[in-house]
Order: C-alpha cells, then sequence, then structure tokens
C-alpha cells in the first residue's frame, strides 16, 4: 500500500539552527500539507502546496518557516532558526483532490530544540 | 475560521460501545472526517461523512447533521486496541481542521 514517508523521525537541535524536515508524499497525489502537534495538543494546519505554490498557510506559518518541492518527488519543511516552542511532532500529509478525500499521513519528525 | 468542539475524554468497557459527539462552526464546508489516533503515533482515517446520514464500517460508524454542525463517531465491541484518541475534522477550502481529540479509555 502507498505511503507518505518522512524522515528524519527524530531531531534534536539547539536552539537557533536550521532545521529541514522532508517528506515523500504519495506518487499520484497533488495536494501537499504539514502539521504539527506540540505534545499533548492537537493537531496544527501549518501550509498547504499545490501546483508547486503555496496555496494556504496559517499564522503560525511565519517568515521562520518555508516549504519546496525541489525535484518532484520530495517535500521539504525549513524552519530558518529554531526556537524552543518548535519543538514538536511535524506531520506531513497528502491527498488526491481538494476537497475530497482523505488526507494520507507520515509517521511524523518529531522535533526537539533544546 | 473553524470551531470544533469534542469532549477530552471518555472511559468505557470492553466489549460495550461509546458515542463521540463533535460540533463545528466553519466557513465553507467539503466533509467532515474522524480520525483514529494512538499515543506517539500518526492519524489513521477512519471515516469521511459529506452528506447526512450515517455511514457504517464494520465496528465503526459516523453520522453528520450538516444544518446542526454535528457529527458522532460510534465504536462498537470495544476492544482494548480501541483505546486511542479520535480525532474529528472538518474539511473546508484545501484543508482538514482537527478538533482538540477525544482520549478513549477502554477498560477490562
Amino acid at each position: 500500500e502507498p505511503e507518505v514517508t518522512q524522515t528524519p523521525s527524530h531531531q534534536v537541535t539547539q536552539m537557533g539552527q536550521e532545521v529541514i524536515l522532508r517528506c515523500v508524499p504519495i506518487s499520484n497525489h497533488l495536494y501537499f500539507y504539514w502539521y504539527r502537534q506540540i505534545l499533548g495538543q492537537k493537531v496544527e494546519f501549518l501550509v498547504s502546496f499545490y501546483n508547486n505554490e503555496i496555496s494556504e498557510k496559517s499564522e503560525i506559518f511565519d517568515d521562520q518557516f518555508s516549504v519546496e518541492r525541489p525535484d518532484g518527488s520530495n517535500f521539504t519543511l525549513k524552519i530558518r532558526s529554531t526556537k524552543l516552542e518548535d519543538s514538536a511532532m511535524y506531520f506531513c500529509a497528502s491527498r488526491t483532490s481538494e476537497n475530497t478525500g482523505e488526507l494520507f499521513f507520515g509517521e511524523g519528525s518529531r522535533l526537539t530544540v533544546l | 475560521g473553524q470551531n470544533i468542539d469534542q469532549p477530552t475524554e471518555m472511559t468505557a468497557t470492553e466489549g460495550a460501545i461509546v458515542q463521540i459527539n463533535c460540533t463545528y462552526q466553519t466557513s465553507g464546508f467539503n466533509g467532515l472526517f474522524w480520525y483514529q489516533q494512538h499515543a506517539g503515533e500518526a492519524p489513521t482515517f477512519l471515516s469521511y461523512n459529506v452528506l447526512d446520514g450515517l455511514e457504517e464500517k464494520g465496528r465503526f460508524s459516523s453520522f453528520l447533521s450538516r444544518s446542526k454542525g454535528y457529527s458522532y463517531l460510534l465504536l462498537k465491541e470495544l476492544q482494548m486496541k480501541d483505546s486511542a484518541s479520535y480525532l474529528c475534522a472538518v474539511a473546508a477550502g484545501n484543508k482538514l481542521t482537527f478538533g482538540g481529540g477525544t482520549r478513549v479509555l477502554v477498560k477490562p
């Protein structure tokens, strides 16, 4: 069964460092997402991406965050200068169409900022 | 924006039935999803409702009333492995917005 894959599964970094989280969405999917979940809290939308551009972003997704799809398969989330409060599980997700169909989630990348 | 409410926690006995309610207010509506999330894992899809009524899938059923902004997830014949968080999510525009989740604890 096709799946969304994410790397790394866990990253520990120092405050102020740049972090790149990588995702390979399901191959025939067109819409890609990043969500985050701080420990014990709800799953929060960060950004959606379609046709090589951001289609929607939340207020969490400030100038410290960026996404790109550099090679047609990988979908990356970059955090330029990490803060303690960026510590969370980051989930990549993809779906076939904009309005219908389930979101398929990757296993997540746990980011710990020290 | 979206506002989604569901109970924080529920406890039930193995073999019993539990109903998890979700109320929502949204601008734009493309459907309501239920996901299951075990601790430390990714959410996994359970059900999708876009029209009013009941969708049944094995031990799990989901109901939607769009006019009332209300859905529920019904879990029948509870098993210990059903202990998890159940997330209600509203689709609007091109994203899903999740509620806080309901943690269900199944006791023997």
